[in-house]
Order: C-alpha cells, then sequence, then structure tokens
C-alpha cells in the first residue's frame, strides 16, 4: 500500500542554520505531495504542496520539490529561526483508480527544535 | 474567518461512557474526515465524508461513528469508549476531497480514556 517515511527526530539546529528533513513515498499513480506543520498545542497547517512531478512548492522560505524519479520530497530552508520550531509532516493524497477517498497518507513527523 | 472548529478541547472519562466530539466547518466544504494522531505513527484516517449524509471508513473506524446531517458539521461518537482510544484527534475539511485539494484542520482534541 501507499506509504510516507520521514527521518527520524528530533533534529536540533541553531538559529539561521540549513534545514532538510528527508521524505521518501511509496504510491501507485501519481499522488500529490504535501508538507503539513505543527506548532505547539495547535492543528495541522499546510506548509506546501506540489501536484506533479517536478513541481517545487514553496512558502514561508521552505521549499520542497516533487521528485518522481526519487520518490521524495525533501523539505529545505535556507536559515532557520526559532519560530520555525514545530513538528513536521510529510504527506501524500491517495489517486483512486475507481473511487476517491481524499485520505492522506502521513509520515511519522519530525519534530525541529532551534535554538539562538 | 475560514475555520475548522473542534469541541471539546480536552476530555477525560472513563471507559464505556458514550461520548461525542463536535466538528463545524465555516468553508462549506463539500469533504470531512477524522483523523487520530498517535505518538510514532502520524495521522491516521477514521472515517469521511464526501457530502451530505455519505460516509465511508478510513483506516481505522473500529469503536468509532461518525453522521453527516448538515454539510458544515461531522461529529465523531464513541459509543462506549476504550483506553486504546486515548489519543489527540483531528477533523479535516477541504472543498471536494481531490487528490489535489489541500485539507484544513481544527485545533484537535485531546481524549484520555481511563
Amino acid at each position: 500500500g501507499n506509504s510516507v517515511t520521514q527521518m527520524e527526530g528530533p533534529v536540533t539546529l541553531s538559529e539561521e542554520a540549513f534545514l532538510t528533513i528527508n521524505c521518501t513515498y511509496t504510491a501507485t499513480g501519481y499522488p500529490s505531495l504535501f508538507w503539513y506543520v505543527q506548532y505547539p498545542g495547535e492543528g495541522l497547517q499546510l506548509l506546501l504542496k506540489a501536484t506533479k512531478a517536478d513541481d517545487k512548492g514553496s512558502n514561508k522560505g521552505f521549499e520542497a520539490t516533487y521528485r518522481k524519479e526519487t520518490t521524495s520530497f525533501h523539505l529545505e530552508k535556507g536559515s532557520v529561526q526559532v519560530s520555525d520550531s514545530a513538528v513536521y509532516f510529510c504527506a501524500l493524497s491517495e489517486v483512486g483508480s475507481s473511487s476517491n477517498t481524499g485520505k492522506l497518507i502521513f509520515g511519522q513527523g519530525t519534530t525541529l527544535q532551534v535554538k539562538p | 474567518e475560514a475555520q475548522v472548529t473542534q469541541n471539546p478541547r480536552y476530555l477525560i472519562t472513563v471507559t464505556g461512557k458514550k461520548l461525542t466530539v463536535t466538528c463545524s466547518q465555516n468553508m462549506n466544504h463539500e469533504y470531512m474526515s477524522w483523523y487520530r494522531q498517535d505518538p510514532g505513527l502520524g495521522l491516521r484516517q477514521i472515517y469521511y465524508s464526501m457530502n451530505v449524509e455519505v460516509t465511508d471508513k478510513g483506516d481505522v473506524p473500529e469503536g468509532y461513528k461518525v453522521s453527516r446531517k448538515e454539510k458544515r458539521n461531522f461529529p465523531l461518537i464513541l459509543e462506549s469508549p476504550s483506553p486504546n482510544q486515548t489519543s489527540l484527534y483531528f477533523c479535516a475539511s477541504s472543498f471536494g476531497g481531490l487528490y489535489t485539494d489541500t485539507q484544513y484542520f481544527g485545533p484537535g482534541t485531546r481524549l484520555t480514556v481511563l
């Protein structure tokens, strides 16, 4: 079945460091890919998304490129801030062959802690 | 403000005592769903609804019920809660449930079943 694998956390960085959170997926067809962020005590917010191969999603300095050949959607940011401390989830949206379920398949989440 | 709301935000209950977690969205979305979040497992879908009166099971539906009588509301019902249903629950909605649609999440309900 479809699945998403994220790098184990927690990830601890100093402010202004470069961030990469790896995400790889297994899926049939051509799913859409998403990064969601969960700040402490809050729900999930969409960070960025890509709906087809080679698309680059970007938002708030974060970027991720949909790589079909490596089945990856790694999240990157050039210079992290303390306010980026959160849990990051990679997810894919299944493409049903006969019916659409709208289901998101999530990775286990990666906790990012940025220190001043 | 466009949002998904859930109530209650926190709930402690005892085994077997029926409870309902409400979910409401004000974006006129057709699609709504429920997820549970457990450490190390990410989020898993419980039930979803493509439209009013149309619901279906997700990956972990056992022990849960839902109903969709109005477009804006999608309550989650635990008729006889058990300790393994202790979890963080999220309601989500999107325009049509298409695989390209963005899903919007509520703030979460933290449930503890003793």
